[in-house]
């Protein structure tokens, strides 16, 4: 079946200018999250989709950082005016139950330039 | 607040030698969960292996097994007859009630021909 994807694969960027990221789970996944991994941070979590519950947000580390799940399937990460130090790979995960230790399957992620 | 430390930065070794990867981490939950995620350069990460805390008997998965031992709070991972295929970064990853994963800083793994 398919797994998690995520688009686009690469995207370049002017400082300043907004970018949204864009994952698509496994179908059927209620559980989703998005870290962004970097050379200086290593991987990091930013936020996490259960459900019709309030998201955990407390990765963010600005709030230029925002995202939305639409239907409980698709989710959107959305960067505003970014910086230099935004550029990462963004990966995004999904996972099947809210029960602890199930396997988060992760997308092949987004690499974020900002010029 | 949890973290994962894994102390080696990169690991070589031959083809078909057995190598273990290191991890420590420090949490106060008694309930949690351990993993090994492996990421090639396709950049897929991938779970290797995985651990409940509860669980005294170490995981297993072919040539992939742990050595958890919970009052150290260690977690190694030891790969057997290892192949070109598992070249790789490994990440040590850890998760509680909060769900997310805390991860280490990663093992950079080559496996030589």
């Amino acid at each position: 079946g398919a797994g998690v994807s995520q688009s686009p694969s690469n995207k370049v960027t002017e400082k300043g200018k907004d970018v949204e990221l864009r994952c698509d789970p496994i179908s059927g996944h209620t559980a989703l999250y998005w870290y962004r991994q970097s050379l200086g941070q290593g991987l990091e979590f930013l936020i996490y989709f259960q459900g019709n519950s309030a998201p955990d947000k407390s990765g963010l580390p600005s709030d230029r950082f925002s995202a939305e799940r639409t239907g409980g399937s698709v989710s959107t990460l959305t960067i505003q005016r970014t910086q230099q130090e935004d550029s990462a790979v963004y990966l995004c995960a999904s996972s099947s139950a809210v029960a602890g230790g199930n396997e988060q399957f992760f997308g092949p992620g987004t690499r974020l330039t900002v010029l | 607040a949890q973290t994962v430390t894994q102390s080696q930065p990169e690991m070589s070794v031959q083809e078909a030698e057995t190598v273990t990867l290191s991890c420590t981490y420090d949490t106060s939950e008694n309930n949690y969960y351990l993993f090994w995620y492996k990421q090639p350069p396709s950049r897929q990460m991938i779970l290797v292996i995985r651990q409940e805390a509860y669980k005294q008997q170490n995981a297993t998965e072919n040539r992939f097994s742990v050595n958890f031992q919970k009052a150290a709070k260690s977690f190694s991972l030891k790969i057997s007859d290892s192949q070109l295929g598992d070249t790789a970064m490994y990440f040590c990853a850890f998760t509680g009630g909060a769900q997310k994963l805390v991860f280490g800083q990663g093992t950079r793994l080559t496996i030589n021909p």
